[in-house]
């Protein structure tokens, strides 16, 4: 069974700090990462994808990726509270592209502490 | 980025009736839309693959008889959540990829929290 597995939490870091959140998958040959942010009650929004090994930066965020490890990751620096959320890693396992669904971990609660 | 609309956003309903909720794409088509149950505390749960045209792919475990959709054109697609049970009580959440560009990224609609008394 293809599974996409994330430490739940949660995870508190103080304001200002560096949020580490971590994503391991199962399927080697997936292809594409994503990572959503969830705040309570509210549907999930995109934060960042990558699709090769290595860093990605956008802003304060970076994403990590290690296809070898099958291991995906996403830095949070200079935490704010409102960081504060649930984080989603999602994983395309779909390594033929014609299927387009995404396999969503269960979330990594954060608290930035002011 | 693309937007894709649901409604309702919340809705009570008595055990045994029928609830539907509408998910629509504004500003792209849509041939392929994803729906999804997410219980509180838990992730993402994929119930259906909703194809424009054609019969819509249930996951394992989901009743496709006690949650029918309806993906009629290229902008809306229907869930309808028969004879709905206290157990039914869920966030219900669509969403959309711009298969013209495809990247992955799933655009989600607002959700819609179902209570069944």
């Amino acid at each position: 069974q293809k599974e996409v597995e994330q430490n739940s939490g949660p995870l508190s870091v103080p304001e200002g700090a560096i949020a580490s959140l971590n994503c391991t998958y199962s399927d080697r040959g997936s292809q594409s990462f994503f990572w959503y942010r969830q705040y309570s009650g509210k549907s999930p929004e995109l934060i960042m994808f990558i699709y090769s090994n290595g860093d990605k930066e956008d802003g304060r965020f970076t994403a990590q990726l290690n296809k070898a490890s099958q291991y995906v990751s996403l830095l949070i620096r200079d935490s704010q509270p409102s960081d504060s959320a649930t984080y989603l890693c999602a994983v395309n396992m779909d390594s033929g592209g014609s299927n387009y669904k995404l396999t969503f971990g269960k979330g990594t609660l954060l608290t930035v502490n002011p | 980025g693309a937007v894709v609309s649901q409604h309702p956003s919340w809705v009570i309903c008595k055990s045994g009736t029928s609830v539907k909720i509408e998910c629509r794409s504004l500003d792209f088509q849509a041939t392929t839309m994803f729906w999804y149950r997410q219980f509180p505390k838990q992730s993402l749960m994929l119930m259906a693959t909703s194809n424009e045209g054609s019969k819509a792919t249930y996951e394992q475990g989901v009743e496709k008889d006690k949650f029918l959709i309806n993906h009629a054109s290229l902008t809306l697609s229907t869930l309808t959540v028969t004879s709905a049970h206290p157990e039914d009580s869920s966030f219900y959440i669509c969403s959309a990829s711009r298969l013209v560009d495809w990247t992955g990224e799933l655009f989600f609609g607002e959700g819609s929290r179902l209570t069944v008394l």
